[in-house]
Parts: C-alpha cells; structure tokens; sequence
C-alpha cells in the first residue's frame, strides 16, 4: 500500500460519457499530481496542484478537468473523450521538504470507446 | 523542452549478474533525479532520489550516481534476483514541480 489510492482501477467508457477519477492520498502531502501513461512513451505529466491550487497545466485539452477540493483530494472529470486518450492514469503526490519523492497509486486503466 | 532517453530499452540477464542501467537527460538544470520500478499494471514505486547537489545514493543492492554537467545517471542493481524484473524509469525534476520521465528499461531476470 503506497498511500495513494485510486479509483476505480479500470474504466470502460464511451466517446459521449461523462465520468470521474479519484485520487486520495494518505501521507500528509502538499502536492498531487496527475500523468497520463501511454504504450511506449514517457510518463505525461498533466497537471500540478501545490496546496490545492493548480499550478501547472501542460497544455491538456479541456475534456480534462481537474479538481483538488482539498489536499488530501484529486480528482479528474473526463468528458467527450477519444479513442487516443485510452491510456493508465496514475496520480502521485509528494511533500517539498521531503525532496518532492513521487508517490503513486496503482492508476486507473482508462479504454475510449 | 527537457527530453530523458534510457538506453537500453530492455535488457534480459542471468540471476546473480550485475547491471548497470542508463539515463541522460539534455537540459542540466535539475533540482534532483529519481529512479523508479513499475511492475506490470501497477503503478511507480521510488526506489532513490539524488539531489542536485549529490553524485550519488545507496540502497540495498542499488546505487545510483548522477552527473549533473554531463547530464546522465546510472542505475546499479547488484546480484540480481528474478524479483528484480520490472520496467526501471528515471525522472528530473525541473522548475515548478515539473517531472521529465523516461520511457524506462524492461529487464528480466532469468532464474
């Protein structure tokens, strides 16, 4: 158990859906994170939120949308999604004065539909 | 943009064998290098963390060493186990939480 939880561990959705990932972290952290993994490229960091304001957004279009209500708390609204966004969501967080070491949840497996 | 590359992309052993796995990163302003395991399906576990300012970091069988001006890292796995069979991964931190990840080395140990 690495602290970070995720849910659900898969989804399955269509092109028109409407749906939610979650995150929850138990460490205490101030940062959480969201990346996008997919077959045979680097990890995509999408977005950042320190304290729970959002501090970077890599250029990710606006059928994601993030929300971090509290510190403890992420979560990412899909909607109208494509076939190419089918990837392993994975959300991290990480403590500054603990030298920002990244902690995973085991991701969500997202497949479009 | 800062780009991570790790050569080899995959990489199959013996048990027992010492390794040695690679990173390089192109933009040397850094504040601190991570190596990762990833097992299948699952998510990234940390192994070591360098700071900018260190050369390098021990942990059980794994060392890691960083060269900052030459931007490259290496990952040393010693006598290594089946268990040790997992994509590795480095990521740098640079400014404003931002993490450049690798597409990561796959090794297999064979018993």
């Amino acid at each position: 158990e690495t602290g970070v939880t995720q849910t659900p561990r898969h989804l399955v959705m269509g092109m028109t859906n409407k749906k939610s990932l979650k995150c929850e972290q138990h460490l205490g952290h101030n940062a959480m994170y969201w990346y996008k993994q997919s077959a045979k490229k680097p990890l995509e960091l999408m977005f950042v939120y320190n304290f729970k304001e959002q501090t970077e957004n890599n250029s990710v279009p606006s059928r994601f949308s993030p929300e971090c209500p509290n510190s403890s708390h992420l979560f990412l609204h899909l909607h109208t999604l494509q076939p190419e966004d089918s990837a392993l969501y994975l959300c991290a967080s990480s403590q500054e004065l603990e030298g920002n070491i990244q902690y995973f949840g085991a991701g969500t497996r997202l497949s479009v539909l | 943009k800062q780009e991570v590359t790790q050569i080899p992309a995959a990489l199959s052993v013996p048990e027992g064998e010492n390794l040695v796995l690679n990173c390089s990163f192109t933009d040397s302003a850094i504040y601190n290098l991570q190596w990762f395991r990833q097992d299948p399906g699952k998510g990234l576990t940390s192994l070591l963390l360098i700071q900018s300012s260190q050369r390098e970091q021990t942990s059980g069988r794994l060392n890691a060493s960083l060269d900052k001006s030459s931007g490259r890292s290496t990952l040393y796995i010693a006598a290594s186990q089946p268990g040790d069979s997992a994509t590795y991964l480095c990521a740098v931190e640079g400014t404003g939480n931002q993490f450049y990840f690798g597409t990561g080395t796959s090794l297999t140990v064979i018993p």
